[in-house]
């Protein structure tokens, strides 16, 4: 049972463009929600996270976006650059110990 | 700083052979895990450690051994090789428990033939 479900599997976008990420979680412990980036040939990266007593967190052109009451959170990517052509994956973990539940990854690609 | 270092880089076994990938971290951080990545699968957990001398389960620990002797080391075993193990392997460490940032190695490429 995938316990954070993310979507779409892929996405293409014009430089410039908001291409947005979506993931949904059913397990109400989760208290901590990364999302991490990946280049080919690389390791997972941190990006940015939230903790679910704020609806919004911003870093650069990095945006999370937390509805609580959905179980939903989504990234949003300002004025995308080819440089941010990676796969992105939402993950969630909770009280239950260091374990981190991961999505199944996004591969986000920005024409120039 | 290196961080989280894992080897090897790429390997090809046989079915049934056996092998361990390394993983060492530099941070002093507590915790460890495994993770496997497959298209369309994300990252799954195979097993994790707390500390030295603890070790547990994740979602798909069949096939794979761990111990965790020293707080820097945390081998993975696979211990007879199947294709369903064809697979980037990645080690990873954290400081402490929940919420906190998990730090990913460069991965290791495994082929199973």
């Amino acid at each position: 049972q995938q316990q954070v479900k993310q979507s779409p599997q892929s996405l293409i976008v014009q430089k410039g463009g908001i291409p947005i990420i979506n993931c949904a979680y059913e397990n109400t412990a989760f208290d901590y929600f990364p999302w991490y980036q990946q280049f080919p040939g690389k390791g997972p990266a941190l990006l940015i996270a939230i903790r679910p007593d704020v609806s919004e967190k911003k870093e650069g052109r990095f945006t999370i976006s937390f509805n609580k009451s959905a179980k939903q959170f989504s990234l949003h990517i300002m004025d995308s650059q080819p440089g941010d052509s990676a796969t992105y994956f939402c993950a969630a973990s909770g009280d239950t110990g260091n374990q981190f539940y991961f999505g199944t990854g996004t591969s986000l690609t920005v024409i120039p | 700083n290196a961080g989280v270092t894992q080897t090897p880089k790429f390997q090809v076994l046989k079915t049934g052979q056996s092998m361990t990938l390394q993983c060492a971290q530099d941070m002093n951080h507590e915790y460890m895990s495994w993770y496997r990545q497959d298209p369309g699968m994300g990252l799954r957990l195979i097993h994790y450690s707390v500390g030295a001398g603890i070790t547990d389960q994740g979602e798909v620990p069949n096939g794979y051994n761990v111990s965790r002797s020293t707080t820097e080391d945390f081998p993975l075993r696979l211990l007879s090789a199947a294709p369903s193990q064809t697979s980037v392997y990645f080690c990873a460490s954290s400081p402490t428990t929940t919420g906190n940032t998990i730090y990913f190695g460069e991965g290791s490429w495994l082929t199973v033939v």
